[in-house]
């Protein structure tokens, strides 16, 4: 099956950029997506990219997806208190005609007050 | 528009109990989805549906029933809860054709003592 791989975990100091990294393996992917998860709370749409981009930026937040390498990342920037979250990134799948997405197994960004 | 809501938001039930999980959504979105989430295992897909009236397995469907006799609704079972089935149910739904991005519920907790 699909395997989207993120680290678990991440910590910053506020005011700070922070970077979180997301490996994909199906090529095929059409759109690759950022979703926040604050806690008790179910996922939130932050952004996404479709696959023939390289980068999208979005006020504080930057996509960057190196397509080559499999390989995304979301750039949060000026990082607040706020911002402590968990964040999965997703893939979605076109052969499944359903419209599928595979997630990660999600980052929890810790802010450093 | 309210979104996606789920109800309940919290359960508990013992081994053997069955219950069923209802996901609404007020968008006209064509396509349904159930997730279930557990710690460091990201979301995985129960089942889904992509019309009135179908339903599909996803990755993890043993133990679950679904329905979807109406548009807007998706309905999750459980016959018979075992332990296992112990986590957080979020329901999703995206618009459909190429539309990728999808609308999560606030969750419902499941506790099976």
């Amino acid at each position: 099956g699909e395997d989207v791989e993120q680290s678990l975990f991440l910590s910053v100091r506020e005011g700070d950029s922070s970077v979180i990294n997301c490996t994909y393996t199906d090529s095929s992917s059409t759109y690759l997506y950022w979703y926040k998860q604050e806690p008790g709370a179910g996922l939130q749409l932050l952004t996404y990219i479709f696959s023939n981009m390289d980068m999208k930026q979005d006020q504080r937040l930057t996509v960057l997806l190196n397509k080559k390498d499999k390989h995304l990342s979301l750039r949060i920037a000026d990082t607040q208190t706020g911002d402590s979250a968990i964040y999965f990134c997703a893939e979605s799948i076109s052969w499944t005609g359903a419209n599928n997405l595979f997630f990660g197994t999600g980052t929890r960004l810790t802010v450093i007050p | 528009n309210a979104g996606v809501t789920q109800t309940p938001k919290f359960r508990v039930l013992k081994t053997g109990q069955s219950m069923t999980l209802l996901c609404a959504q007020d968008m006209n979105h064509e396509y349904m989805y159930w997730y279930r989430q557990d710690p460091g295992m990201g979301l995985r897909l129960i089942h889904y549906s992509v019309g009135e009236g179908t339903t599909a397995k996803g990755e993890v469907p043993d133990g679950y029933n679904v329905s979807r006799l109406k548009k807007q609704n998706f309905l999750l079972g459980l016959e018979s809860a075992a332990p296992s089935q112990t986590s957080v149910y979020f329901c999703a739904s995206t618009p459909g054709a190429n539309r990728y991005e999808q609308y999560f519920g606030p969750g419902t907790r499941l506790t099976v003592t």
